[in-house]
């Protein structure tokens, strides 16, 4: 089945400076990956997805792009706010389109 | 996109009880999953709800310990089990089938005592 490593697991960053979080899958297969982004207490949203046949996609200050080649996917936020501080999780989603198997997530903190 | 609708939205529990968790969709969807994120950890994948069938367990979780129903399209329950302080965690309900992103609903805290 599909594993998703993600890296880093902590990410700390100057307000205003960018983020870059990076996975890789396993399943070549893939063809769907959604961003998640969780804050304390509450449940995992959406931001952002890009399915295979894309190579990059922009939604204001946050991007991801994706090589399938290399089966690697990033995920970028410029010009970070302290609201950007929380958990990002990537994940994959198998061919078929049933089950979203995630990364073990970045916990990102954003020093104003 | 969906809106889902979960609950309780926490319970303490004695060992050695059960907890059914349910979980209600504005929309019908044929798949609903059921997540378990313990403290500080990610998404782990209990099972697939499919109405009209069995859940389809993924590995080291059982239809004993985590019994699953799906009556209709826009409803389903976990119960947890037989509860010990290891089944302290968030149980996560979502839909999301085909190449879409999941939508949550809120979460059930669980602490068993």
């Amino acid at each position: 089945g599909e594993n998703v490593e993600q890296h880093p697991s902590t990410l700390s960053v100057q307000e205003g400076d960018s983020a870059v979080i990076k996975c890789t899958y396993s399943d070549s297969a893939s063809n769907y990956f959604p961003w998640y982004k969780q804050e304390l207490g509450k449940r995992p949203q959406l931001i952002i997805d890009i399915r295979s046949n894309v190579g990059e996609k922009k939604d204001q200050r946050i991007a991801v792009t994706l090589n399938k080649t290399a089966k690697h996917f990033s995920l970028h936020i410029t010009e970070t706010q302290p609201e950007d501080s929380a958990v990002y999780f990537c994940a994959a989603k198998e061919a078929g389109g049933f089950k979203t198997i995630f990364g073990a997530g970045t916990r990102l903190f954003v020093k104003a | 996109s969906a809106v889902i609708s979960q609950k309780p939205s926490r319970d303490i529990c004695q060992r050695g009880t059960s907890l059914t968790i349910q979980c209600q969709v504005d929309s019908q969807v044929t798949m609903m999953f059921w997540y378990r994120q313990q403290p500080g950890q990610s998404l782990t994948l209990i099972a697939t709800a499919n109405q009209g069938s069995e859940a389809t367990y993924e590995s080291g979780f059982v239809i004993d310990k985590f019994p699953i129903s799906r009556p209709n399209l826009t409803f389903s329950t976990l119960t947890v089990s037989n509860l010990s302080p290891e089944d302290s965690s968030i149980y996560l309900c979502s839909d999301g089938q085909g190449a879409q992103g999941a939508f949550f609903g809120q979460g059930t805290r669980l602490t068993v005592v």
